[in-house]
């Protein structure tokens, strides 16, 4: 049973436009959020982070907002470039409870010129 | 210039055979863990070790052997008992187990004859 999910395996946006990733997660006792971004045949590097007590957090293009009640979280992208086009892992852990990440199946992001 | 460095970046693996995956991080960080990639899912973990001379199994230890006699040093072993070894493998640290974020090598694909 995933208890991260990335329910778009794949995903195409308009340079410039906006690029919004979704996760969703089941484990209530869930703290702490990553997102990461990974380009082929490479290891993931990271992206921004989110802790419970917030909803949003924001750095540069690339803002991060959690729906605690929905178990939800989003990154959005804006403007997308070219160069955003990778893969994108959402990552939770409760770590108040000292556990390790888990991670979803990831999205593949596509910006087209 | 700190970072993580997996090698070899590819590696065969014959019927039968042992082989051992190299994680080395000059990070200074205390936790080193070992993730499977296979495609369409996301990082699974195998091992993990939050402090030299331990380490604990993860998800899908089965198969795999690791050590940690240096806190530098992290090496994955696949065991003939792998039944299913070919994937993308993720080395990473963090400063603390479960605490932080982590930090990832360029990984190593391992592919069987």
């Amino acid at each position: 049973d995933q208890q991260v999910k990335q329910n778009s395996p794949s995903l195409s946006v308009q340079e410039g436009r906006i690029s919004i990733l979704n996760c969703d997660y089941t484990n209530s006792m869930f703290d702490y959020f990553l997102w990461y971004k990974k380009y082929p045949a490479e290891g993931p590097t990271f992206l921004i982070s989110i802790s419970s007590i917030k909803d949003k957090n924001e750095d540069g293009r690339f803002t991060v907002f959690l729906n605690k009640s929905a178990k939800h979280l989003s990154l959005h992208i804006v403007p997308s470039q070219p160069g955003d086009s990778a893969v994108y892992f959402c990552a939770a852990s409760a770590r108040h409870y000292g556990q390790n990440f888990v991670f979803g199946p990831g999205t593949r992001l596509s910006v087209l010129p | 210039d700190g970072g993580i460095t997996q090698s070899p970046k590819y590696l065969f693996r014959k019927e039968g055979q042992n082989v051992t995956l190299s994680c080395e991080q000059n990070l200074n960080h205390d936790a080193m863990y070992w993730y499977r990639q296979d495609p369409g899912q996301g990082l699974r973990l195998i091992y993990y070790s939050q402090i030299v001379n331990d380490f604990q199994k993860g998800d899908i230890a089965e198969g795999y052997s690791v050590s940690r006699e240096k806190k530098e040093s992290f090496p994955l072993t696949v065991t003939s008992a792998q039944k299913n070894p070919t994937a993308f493998y993720l080395c990473a640290s963090s400063i603390s187990q479960g605490q932080n974020i982590q930090y990832f090598g360029a990984g190593t694909r391992l592919s069987v004859l």
